[in-house]
């Protein structure tokens, strides 16, 4: 199994652009999360799917950001407009209902960086 | 609502030595714990987890956990540390009801640095 891929690995845009982050969950799981991980903040759950359906949205940090599942395989998280306190790593990670240990499976992570 | 707190920031250890890394929790019934560890440019990978049953939980690495209700504590051992354990450690706490079903909730990290 290739685990959770993310694309791209790094990004790095101006300000006032549109960002797209792109997610593949581990085939089978049900669970999709997506996390940004700063060093003043840590890391913080911004929202969740479960079967493609956006379970809780309450991390995501404002309008700007949004956040699709169209199909099992896919997700997307885009911000618009970026600003530079957007930057950060942010990470997908996906989890099988199957296991209620809830064990995440993590990407590898997307690196942004807005100017 | 649930919380995890790891109180230090990093914590230094010679190779050889054991190591220790502190975690307590607040929430409501009994928790699922976890460790992950994340290493430079890396997501989290899963350690160990604590769901229910034996206090001590073993895990990846020759990691070792140890879950202590009365304390609220889920501490993170390795009797003898390598140079290679250095990374980021997270602990999480998951409340076993289905609102909560997806959702963890991590502690800010602590930074293991292993010396020579």
């Amino acid at each position: 199994d290739a685990g959770v891929i993310q694309s791209p690995r790094h990004e790095v845009t101006e300000m006032g652009q549109e960002v797209t982050l792109r997610c593949k969950p581990i085939s089978g799981h049900d669970y999709l999360f997506w996390y940004r991980q700063t060093m003043m903040r840590g890391l913080e759950l911004l929202i969740y799917f479960n079967n493609n359906v956006p379970i809780d949205d309450s991390g995501m940090p404002e309008d700007r950001f949004s956040a699709k599942m169209p199909n099992a395989s896919f997700s997307t998280l885009k911000i618009q407009p970026s600003e530079p306190r957007d930057s950060a790593v942010y990470f997908c990670a996906s989890s099988p209902t199957s296991i209620p240990s809830n064990e995440q499976f993590f990407g590898p992570g997307t690196r942004l960086t807005v100017l | 609502a649930q919380s995890v707190a790891q109180p230090e920031d990093q914590v230094n250890v010679a190779e050889g030595n054991p190591l220790t890394v502190k975690c307590t929790y607040s929430v409501s019934g009994n928790p699922y714990l976890f460790w992950y560890v994340q290493y430079p440019n890396r997501g989290l990978q899963f350690l160990l987890k604590y769901i229910t049953g034996d206090n001590l939980v073993k895990g990846s690495y020759g990691f070792e956990a140890e879950f202590n209700k009365s304390q609220t504590s889920f501490h993170l051992k390795k009797p003898s540390a390598l140079v290679s354990d250095s990374a980021l450690y997270f602990c999480a706490v998951r409340a076993p009801t289905t609102d909560s079903w997806g959702k963890l909730q991590f502690g800010a990290g602590t930074q293991v640095v292993v010396t020579p």
